[in-house]
């Protein structure tokens, strides 16, 4: 099976625009989770979807926000860019709905200038 | 929430030496304990897991091991080689949340 990818893997934004990333899971998994990596807070839970439903979220202000379709493919956008949000957006896929192996994609670099 | 803490954050040790990592989380609800390994600039990778009703688990030159009582588990490498260089991370899953909970990381250096 094709493992999970995300495009774009590179993307230079400015300030105060906003920016959508794309995460496929592997063929079969429906479960869809997505996380925030920076050098200063290691890898930081953003959301959950699994089916179309966002099942939990971490503690993100509300400029970040994602959806599922019914492919399972994810997508997750952050509006008014600030500096800060410049890191390595990893999602992952699992089979199972809870407690699953979560394996990751290459990530998205955002960098926000 | 779940919180885990993970040391040390680097470690540094001889080609064929033994490298252990400890992790201890918080929330005694957790029921999931992966560990990943994070080459530079690529992925992390499932190397490992153990679920709460084992106690240990092996594969080949990794190991885990949990504590349900402390809340601690451990990953151990024997034999390390060169190309088991790279920054691991723990994390435990409760079930009540739903999520992934990632330890800070250990930067693991093996020198040959």
């Amino acid at each position: 099976k094709a493992g999970v990818t995300q495009t774009p893997r590179y993307l230079i934004k400015t300030r105060g625009q906003q920016v959508t990333l794309s995460c496929s899971p592997i063929s079969g998994h429906r479960s869809v989770s997505w996380y925030q990596q920076t050098p200063g807070q290691g890898l930081q839970f953003l959301f959950e979807y699994f089916s179309e439903t966002q099942r939990n979220k971490g503690n993100f202000p509300g400029r970040f926000s994602g959806r599922q379709f019914s492919n399972s493919r994810s997508e997750m956008n952050v509006s008014t860019l600030e500096l800060g949000d410049s890191a390595l957006y990893l999602c992952a896929s699992s089979e199972r709905q809870a407690g699953g192996e979560q394996y990751f994609g290459p990530g998205t670099r955002l960098t926000v200038t | 929430g779940e919180n885990v803490e993970q040391h040390p954050s680097t470690l540094s040790v001889q080609e064929g030496d033994s490298a252990v990592i400890k992790c201890t989380y918080s929330d005694s609800a957790s029921n999931y304990f992966p560990w990943y390994k994070q080459e530079l600039g690529k992925r992390p990778q499932l190397i490992i897991d153990i679920r709460s009703n084992v106690g240990e688990k092996k594969d080949q030159r990794i190991a885990v091991t949990l504590n349900k009582t402390a809340k601690h588990f451990s990953l151990h490498i024997t034999e390390t080689q060169p190309e088991d260089s790279a920054v691991y991370f723990c994390a435990a899953f409760i079930n009540a949340g739903n999520m992934l909970t990632f330890g800070g990381g250990t930067r693991l250096m093996v020198k040959p």
